[in-house]
């Protein structure tokens, strides 16, 4: 079955820069446009970064446009969100998600927690 | 970039009622959107996507319909597992934004 999980969370100063890994199983991931989303603590969803199967086209959101960079790597059924500049309301939990063609994002890891706190 | 608001922000209702949720968009767009369930200290899952095709395993009281600017997520006959918040999300085209949130509880 279908599984996204999760990695590289963990505590940063602001100012510093994180990796976030998400590795996915159970479907062709080379085929298949994977999102991130975060959630800052008793907030909603926030829409984060898209890429497409090729990594030929990169959308972000305006908040962290400038800041973050998603990448993969289809030989490792990987994707990344690479956080610089991090900032307070960085804070969240991000999830990644995949995004079947037409279908929403149907089927969502289950985070990693990213705090950013001098 | 198109923003999506949604009413009420939180609602409470009984065992059976019918619930209706609204999403608005600031303009029109395609039918490419979403609705998402999040139960308290879970991940998000899709319930509908295409403004009105139930995604696979999700209970048939649950339903989208809408077009334009304007979207519904109707719960048919509220149960006590449905409490939750629920979001919708557009994702014809970046940015995706989601809705900020309909908080439902069981009165």
């Amino acid at each position: 079955q279908v599984q996204l999980v999760e990695s590289g969370g963990g505590v940063v100063q602001p100012g510093r820069s994180l990796r976030l890994s998400c590795a996915a199983s159970g479907f062709t991931f080379s085929n298949t446009i994977m999102h991130w989303v975060r959630q800052a603590p008793d907030k909603g969803l926030e829409w984060v970064a898209v890429i497409s199967h090729d990594s030929s086209s990169k959308f972000y959101g305006d908040s962290v446009k400038g800041r973050f960079t998603i990448s993969r790597d289809n030989s490792k059924n990987t994707v990344y969100l690479h956080l610089n500049s991090l900032r307070l309301d960085d804070t969240a939990v991000f999830f990644c998600a995949r995004a079947p063609t037409g279908r929403g994002l149907d089927s969502w890891g289950q985070g990693t927690l990213v705090t950013v706190s001098s | 970039d198109i923003q999506m608001t949604q009413s009420p922000s939180s609602l409470s209702a009984s065992v059976g009622d019918r619930v209706t949720i609204t999403c608005r968009a600031s303009q029109a767009f395609s039918n490419y959107l979403a609705w998402y369930q999040q139960k308290p200290g879970k991940v998000p899952k899709l319930l509908i996507y295409g403004t009105s095709t139930l995604q696979s395993g999700v209970p048939s009281r649950f339903s989208g319909s809408g077009s334009g600017t304007d979207f519904t997520l109707t719960i048919s006959s509220l149960q006590p597992e449905d409490v939750a918040i629920y979001y919708c999300q557009k994702y014809n085209s970046a940015p995706f934004t989601f809705g900020p949130g309909t908080k439902v509880d069981i009165k």
